[in-house]
Formats: C-alpha cells, structure tokens, sequence
C-alpha cells in the first residue's frame, strides 16, 4: 500500500523568507501523482501544486515550487517570500496514475508565519 | 459558483441519533468521495462513488452509509452516532478520466455530546 510520510508536524517561516516543507512516500509504482494542498483556519482544502511523475521537471506555481527526487521518493515544497496567508495546515498527497480513488494524504504540517 | 457545497456546515447532536450530510457538486465530474479528518488532522478516504458504484470502503463502520441519488450529489447518513464519531467530514470531487486532482467542499464539522 501507499503511504505518505511528513515528518515535519510544525514549521515556522518569518514573513519574505523561504521555507521548505517536507514529504516521502512509498510505491512501487513507476507512474503517479503527487499533491500538495493547503488547509487555512477556514478548513477548506486548497490545491496548492501537483506533480506529474513522469515529468522530470518540477513544477512551479507562482511563490511555491516542488523539488520532486522521485529515485529518493521525495516531494518537498518551497514556499518563497512567506506571507501571513499562507499560514496553514499542508498535506502532501499521492495518487495512482490509473486510480483516481486512491489518494493518500500524509499527516500534515502545520505553518506558521511569522510578520 | 460554488464548485463543491456540503450542507450542513456545522453539526451538534446527541449519541444514538441518525443524521445525514448532505454534497452536490456542480463540476460535471462523475466521481464523489466521503473523507474524515480527526482531531489530529488526519484525513482519510471513507467512501468514493463513481457513476452510482461504490468502488471504495476504507472499513468504515456499517453505521455509515453513502447514498447517491445521481451523479451530482453524494450524502452521507450515519446511524446510531457514536463520540468517536466527532471530526470534520469532507466531501470531495474528480473526474476519473483526468489526471487531476479533487475539489474538496467546505468540510462538516460533526460533533457528538
């Protein structure tokens, strides 16, 4: 089974600096997809960025970048020049290439930014 | 326009009682989920519906049923609430033919006393 892991239960960042939050997951697939949402105080799940695995470039939305090391199974976001905003719980998430059902999400990491 | 609507937001009952959480989504995708976060923020899959068929039941107590009336929406009923019960309840949406991800509704938040 897929699992996601981020180890980070708490991040901090002060405002207009770069944080990187992390995630790991398992597979034995060589095809997939992997998310990153974000959960402001308002509850509702965001998408922030998602990843094609068998793109090798990483994908960028505007202040937030992924670094994808898939032989290292590894999915980190960087969050460039913080705001207040983008305080919020973040969930990594995996999905199967063929199996829209099953998407795995890691246990989240709470950040907070700093003014 | 709302993309994915969940009714009610918020949720108060007594243990033993049967209530029901209402989803539409407006999206024209053709498959809906039921997701449970804990008080911990852990979110996982309870249900996915795809054209009407139950495809996923993550061993969800029987307590909890999902109905879908047609492709456009998706309740939850849960019988017998239990205080382990109390979480906030997430309905989600995607289309199964694309790559993409799923659009979450506003979240329910159920809490058992």
């Amino acid at each position: 089974a897929q699992t996601v892991t981020q180890s980070q239960p708490e991040m901090s960042v002060q405002e207009a600096e770069t944080v990187t939050l992390s995630c790991t997951y398992d597979t034995s697939e060589s095809d997939y997809y992997l998310f990153w949402y974000k959960q402001p105080p308002s509850r509702q799940m965001i998408l922030v960025i998602r990843q094609e695995a068998y793109k090798q470039q990483n994908a960028t939305e505007n202040r937030f970048s992924v670094n994808f090391q898939k032989a290292a199974k590894s999915f980190s976001l960087k969050i460039s020049d913080s705001q207040l905003g983008d305080a919020a719980m973040y969930f990594c998430a995996y999905r199967r290439l063929y199996n829209n059902n099953d998407m795995r999400f890691g246990a989240g990491t709470r950040l907070t930014v700093k003014p | 326009d709302t993309a994915v609507s969940q009714t009610p937001k918020y949720l108060v009952t007594q243990m033993g009682n049967d209530k029901s959480i209402k989803c539409e989504q407006n999206l024209g995708h053709d498959t809906m989920y039921w997701y449970k976060q804990d008080s911990k923020k852990f979110l996982k899959i309870m249900f996915s519906y795809n054209n009407k068929e139950l495809i996923i039941n993550e061993t969800v107590p029987n307590r909890f049923s999902p109905k879908s009336p047609d492709k456009a929406h998706l309740n939850l009923h849960i019988n017998s609430l239990e205080l382990g019960d109390s979480a906030v309840y997430f309905c989600a949406s995607s289309q199964q033919t694309l790559s993409y991800e799923q659009y979450f509704g506003p979240g329910t938040r159920l809490t058992v006393t």
